[in-house]
């Protein structure tokens, strides 16, 4: 079946980069955008931007821009994302998501980023 | 504060129908297809609807939504208590090029 499985929580100090993978099994990689979202404990969903898997070409919100990359290894199948310069309010829930018209079918489990010093 | 504004709450009891609103402007909903997403506590969330109506494979008919000019709405009937959960809607804004999140309902089923 169609499945996203993320890396595990970790944990970063202030000013630190993480990376965050998501392995994509059950479908063409390269077919599908994957998107990006986060959710802060007990807040809504944020979306951080998007992929192409096939081509590489990425799109950011102007908040995350210079801040954020999103990559992928088609080999493996599988998309990262990294976020620079983490602060506290860094720390939240991040699911990648396959994109198809739009919506987002299936997503990962998520994983939890925490930033504290 | 989101730019696709939903009710905080919602609430029904079980066999009730509810309904939950999501308003928004010409550059979003006005002009692009709405999503649903349901996610229950501790969990990802999961498409409910898509592109305004239609329903995944496995979704209940019992889920239904609407959109009409800059506002969408997703109707809940036959109330369950696996119902409750927190429901956001989502769409494309062509002025942000970017894709919006509701700031989400969470339905009570008392």
């Amino acid at each position: 079946q169609v499945q996203l499985v993320q890396s595990g929580a970790e944990v970063k100090k202030p000013g630190a980069s993480v990376k965050v993978s998501c392995k994509a099994s059950g479908y063409t990689f390269t077919n599908y955008d994957i998107n990006w979202v986060r959710q802060a404990t007990g807040q809504g969903l944020e979306w951080m931007g998007w992929m192409n898997p096939n081509s590489g070409k990425t799109g950011y919100p102007q908040r995350f821009q210079g801040r954020v990359t999103m990559t992928r290894n088609t080999s493996i199948s599988t998309a990262y994302l990294e976020l620079n310069s983490l602060r506290s309010d860094d720390t939240a829930v991040y699911y990648c998501a396959r994109s198809n018209n739009g919506d987002y079918v299936p997503w990962g489990q998520g994983t939890l980023v925490t930033v504290s010093s | 504060q989101s730019v696709l504004t939903q009710p905080p709450s919602a609430s029904g009891t079980p066999g009730q129908r509810v309904t939950i609103s999501c308003s928004g402007s010409s550059s979003n909903i006005g002009s692009n297809a709405v999503h649903w997403y349901q996610q229950l506590p501790g969990t990802a969330p999961k498409l409910l609807v898509y592109s305004n109506n239609p329903r995944p494979s496995g979704v209940p008919d019992r889920f239904s939504g609407s959109k009409s000019g800059t506002s969408a709405s997703l109707a809940i009937s036959g109330l369950q208590s696996e119902d409750e959960a927190d429901y956001y809607c989502s769409a494309w804004d062509d002025n942000l090029s970017g894709r919006l999140f509701g700031g989400g309902t969470k339905l009570t089923v008392l």
